[in-house]
């Protein structure tokens, strides 16, 4: 069974600093990989997604992330956070033949001013 | 296009009531998902759906959880008798043929 992993429950980062965000996942072959943000509340927003093709990945408010076979994990970037940015990331997978999406435990960020 | 839409966004019932989700997916998505977010835990899959089908419910718990999404009008996720263990966030996605989900905002349901 594929599994996901985000090692990390909580980071803390300034105003400005960078982000990076750890997602490792385990499967036969490669899946397809997402990143979503969930606010406070509210629902999960869609970042990025990976299907194929080059391996870094664009998505929207500044993040990008990175698939490395090799590693077997995608990690999110992101060079400069906002403060809007505190939210909670769900990294996520799911196999190309399949349909449920498998989700990691998710990585709750803070900006600190 | 509208979002996904779930309603309520907050449902209150006592011990043994029932709970009734809805779910209407975005236009033209005809499969659909649902995830249970138990606090302080990533989302859990339940059941997808396509019209009038039930395709996959390997997550669903066995008893008191059914789910439908009939030929006309939303997807519903029941759940009768509620217990405390039942009080979670529960998110409906849709999608068309392409592999993304677009997610709702959840009904929080609290059971007192």
């Amino acid at each position: 069974a594929q599994s996901v992993t985000q090692p990390d429950i909580h980071i803390t980062v300034s105003e400005g600093a960078s982000l990076e965000l750890r997602c490792n996942y385990s499967y036969g072959a490669t899946p397809y990989l997402f990143w979503y943000v969930q606010s406070p509340g509210q629902g999960l927003q869609l970042l990025l997604k990976y299907f194929s093709g080059d391996t870094l990945v664009q998505g929207i408010k500044g993040f990008e992330a990175e698939f490395k076979r090799s590693q077997s994990s995608f990690n999110l970037r992101k060079p400069s956070v906002h403060w809007s940015d505190a939210a909670e990331y769900f990294c996520a997978v799911r196999r190309a033949a399949g349909n449920k999406l498998t989700f990691g435990g998710g990585t709750r960020v803070l900006v600190k001013p | 296009n509208a979002g996904v839409m779930q309603n309520p966004r907050h449902l209150v019932r006592r011990r043994g009531q029932e709970a009734r989700l809805r779910c209407s997916p975005m236009k033209g998505h005809s499969h659909v998902y649902w995830y249970r977010q138990l606090p302080e835990e990533g989302l859990k899959f339940m059941v997808y759906l396509q019209k009038e089908n039930i395709i996959d419910e390997s997550g669903m718990p066995k008893e008191r959880f059914s789910a439908e999404f009939p030929k006309e009008g939303p997807s519903i996720l029941r759940i009768q008798q509620v217990v405390r263990g039942d009080s979670a966030a529960y998110f409906c996605a849709s999608s068309p043929a392409r592999p993304e989900a677009f997610f709702g905002q959840g009904t929080r349901l609290t059971v007192v």
